[in-house]
């Protein structure tokens, strides 16, 4: 089915560990972003590409990994979670950089 | 410094009543002023783009406008379905494909 699928729906992880959160989509759009949002913060941007290998921080970067081998996946990883990172995470691709679709997104908690 | 603020938070309204929410914006040079609807524990639902003041989009009972201030969201004459809450982002041209997200604007339709 051509979408954004993102993986797992919900997580729940232990401080310290190493998760990631994947991102999947079929259109072959050049741009890709990762959201996280948070009741009073509204949505933030942590990563975004341009294209497969090029990759840029956002807003809040800190804590998080990304890599984009290919054009479709752009997966993200929280290299050791703390509670902070609690959160809902949205992907989204785009064709031009701004017409964003959304992923229904994966909600993290840290304990 | 960029900003969006969009208001009122909250908006009740019964199903027929018209209404318009309100995106007011600061940035340096306009790429882009974008709507999204976000439904409860979904992604957001890409909506309109505008691009220069003056500028109208419409779709359904939705309407879009733009002044080189503000954005508003006209609903005219709501259903319950179009409950969720509304958000604005804008695309600074000095920012590359970084959007500015406002809070959102949660509108309940009553029957």
């Amino acid at each position: 089915d051509a979408g954004i699928t993102q993986s797992p729906r919900y997580k729940i992880t232990e401080t310290g560990r190493q998760v990631t959160l994947m991102c999947h989509q079929t259109w072959s759009h050049s741009y890709m972003f990762w959201y996280r949002q948070d009741l009073g913060h509204g949505l933030r941007l942590i990563y975004y590409s341009a294209a497969a290998d090029i990759t840029d921080k956002g807003e809040v970067p800190d804590g998080y990994v990304v890599s984009r081998s290919k054009t479709e996946n752009f997966p993200l990883t929280l290299e050791s979670a703390t509670r902070s990172q609690t959160s809902v995470y949205f992907c989204a691709s785009s064709a031009d950089g701004y017409g964003y679709t959304f992923g229904s997104g994966t909600r993290l908690t840290v304990v | 410094e960029d900003q969006v603020t969009q208001s009122p938070e909250a908006l009740r309204l019964q199903e027929g009543e018209s209404s318009s929410l309100n995106c007011s914006y600061t940035v340096s040079g306009l790429r882009g002023l974008f709507w999204y609807r976000q439904d409860p524990g979904k992604g957001p639902e890409f909506l309109f783009t505008l691009y220069s003041a003056g500028e109208e989009k419409e779709k359904e009972r939705l309407k879009a406008t733009l002044t080189k201030k503000e954005s508003f969201l006209h609903i005219t004459a709501p259903k319950p379905e179009d409950s969720a809450t509304y958000l604005c982002a804008v695309g600074d041209m000095d920012s590359n494909y970084q959007l500015i997200w406002g809070a959102g604007t949660k509108l309940i339709i009553k029957p």
